[in-house]
């Protein structure tokens, strides 16, 4: 595998279920993020990860957690959503200090 | 705060034709600009980037030049084909680790 893997790449849920998106990088980076993107809005960044320590979280609701085990993962733990969380969640790495993002092909998430 | 405007789309093109896609930014200080692409299904990828002033960055036939005077980053390419049939995103960096994008520019090619 090389570059940005995510899995699933589509995902149904029920508003009551819990479900995890998963990321893996295979690049050496050192920083992860999520994305959120939906129809017509812009790129919206969710939380940033930098040496597996969260370093913003731009006011994401609490129905979305994140977890960065180790450098290469990175997860997004989801629960109790609402329908207009349904989007493509795209997670992305860096090396810190680079400017370069590198995209995973995203999961295409929608909640019933 | 920082930002970036992208032309709206759609932009319908037949094949060969000339393609511009307008790019202007607001920032403090100097960022890094770049055009990521999003082919149909997939995640984003990096097209072209330039870090400073006057810098070119091309990649696949596509071109875009840093003009600072203009705060501008406009993306042109000579002759479309149909597989550049995309949504294209400008977006800039001035910290290093967060991007900030433009809305995505969808352009058509048609045969």
């Amino acid at each position: 595998e090389t570059g940005v893997t995510q899995t699933p790449r589509h995902l149904v849920m029920g508003m009551t279920n819990k479900k995890s998106l998963k990321c893996e990088q295979h690049l050496g980076h050192n920083a992860m993020y999520w994305y959120k993107q939906s129809a017509k809005k812009p790129l919206e960044l969710m939380f940033v990860y930098s040496l597996e320590e969260r370093v913003e979280n731009n006011s994401v609701p609490s129905r979305f957690s994140p977890e960065c085990p180790n450098s290469s993962h990175l997860f997004l733990h989801l629960h109790t959503l609402q329908p207009e969380d349904s989007a493509l969640y795209l997670c992305a790495s860096s090396q810190l200090g680079g400017e370069t993002q590198y995209f995973g092909p995203g999961t295409r998430l929608l909640v019933l | 705060g920082n930002s970036v405007t992208q032309m709206e789309g759609p932009v319908t093109l037949s094949e060969e034709a000339f393609l511009t896609i307008n790019c202007t930014y607001t920032a403090t200080g100097y960022p890094s600009l770049f055009w990521y692409v999003q082919y149909p299904g997939e995640g984003l990828q990096l097209l072209l980037k330039a870090t400073k002033a006057d810098d070119k960055g091309s990649n696949k036939g596509f071109e875009a030049t840093y003009r600072k005077e203009t705060t501008s980053f406009h993306l042109e390419k000579g002759s479309v084909q149909v597989s550049d049939s995309a949504v294209y995103f400008c977006a800039l960096s001035d910290d290093g680790n967060k991007l900030v994008f433009g809305a995505g520019t969808i352009l058509r090619v048609k045969s």
